[in-house]
């Protein structure tokens, strides 16, 4: 069946440090692909999406690739702000599917200052 | 706007209480789900209401009833609920399309003692 899997957490990082989060997929055919963040005591808000190979999500400074050949969604951002700690939930919803998002285990982000 | 919202922010039952989780969304979306988030967890879907009907049902216990009273409000129903029942619960509203992306409100935390 569909899966993700997302690098272990918790990731702590130096504000304006570069953050890489490694996400990849396990589907049939090309799902799409999204990054949602959750930030203390709220709820999902998405983040980015891409649709189909090669399709670069940004927001926020955030951006991530959909990469059909090595199955990848890396959630990337140039300077971290204090602002951005929280948990960042990767996931995928099958091509012609069933409405189901299959969520990543989530990675947990702290930055200081 | 992608506003979804959710009434109440916090719920505390006993477990023969009944009580109600509500949510609503006005961007004309016609899928609406109802997800279960136990801490340190990705979301766990319940139900899904496609065009006001339920269309998935993740094998959830019945005392947890869903209701989808119209296509801009989705309703959770609790009866006699357990402790391992604590958690954010979160709706989520999305066009009804395949592969649409899913916009979430802020979810209800709910303590059963």
């Amino acid at each position: 069946g569909d899966s993700v899997t997302q690098m272990e957490g918790p990731v702590t990082l130096s504000e304006e440090a570069f953050l890489t989060i490694n996400c990849t997929y396990t589907a049939t055919g090309y799902p799409s692909l999204f990054w949602y963040v959750q930030y203390p005591g709220e709820g999902l808000q998405l983040l980015l999406k891409a649709t189909k190979a090669d399709d670069k999500g940004s927001n926020k400074g955030f951006e991530a690739t959909y990469r059909k050949e090595t199955t990848s969604f890396h959630l990337e951002k140039g300077s971290v702000q204090v602002s951005d700690s929280a948990v960042y939930f990767c996931a995928l919803m099958p091509k012609g599917g069933n409405e189901k998002l299959t969520f990543g285990t989530g990675t947990r982000l702290t930055i200081i200052p | 706007d992608t506003e979804v919202t959710q009434t109440p922010k916090h719920l505390v039952m006993g477990m023969t209480n009944k009580k109600s989780l509500k949510c609503e969304q006005h961007m004309g979306h016609r899928a609406m789900y109802w997800y279960k988030q136990k801490a340190k967890k990705p979301p766990e879907l319940m139900f899904v209401y496609s065009y006001e009907k339920l269309s998935i049902n993740e094998s959830v216990p019945s005392r947890f009833s869903p209701e989808c009273p119209n296509s801009s409000l989705l309703n959770l129903h609790l009866h006699a609920l357990q402790p391992e029942d604590s958690a954010l619960y979160l709706c989520a509203s999305s066009q009804g399309e395949r592969q649409e992306t899913q916009y979430f409100g802020p979810g209800t935390r709910l303590l059963v003692l």
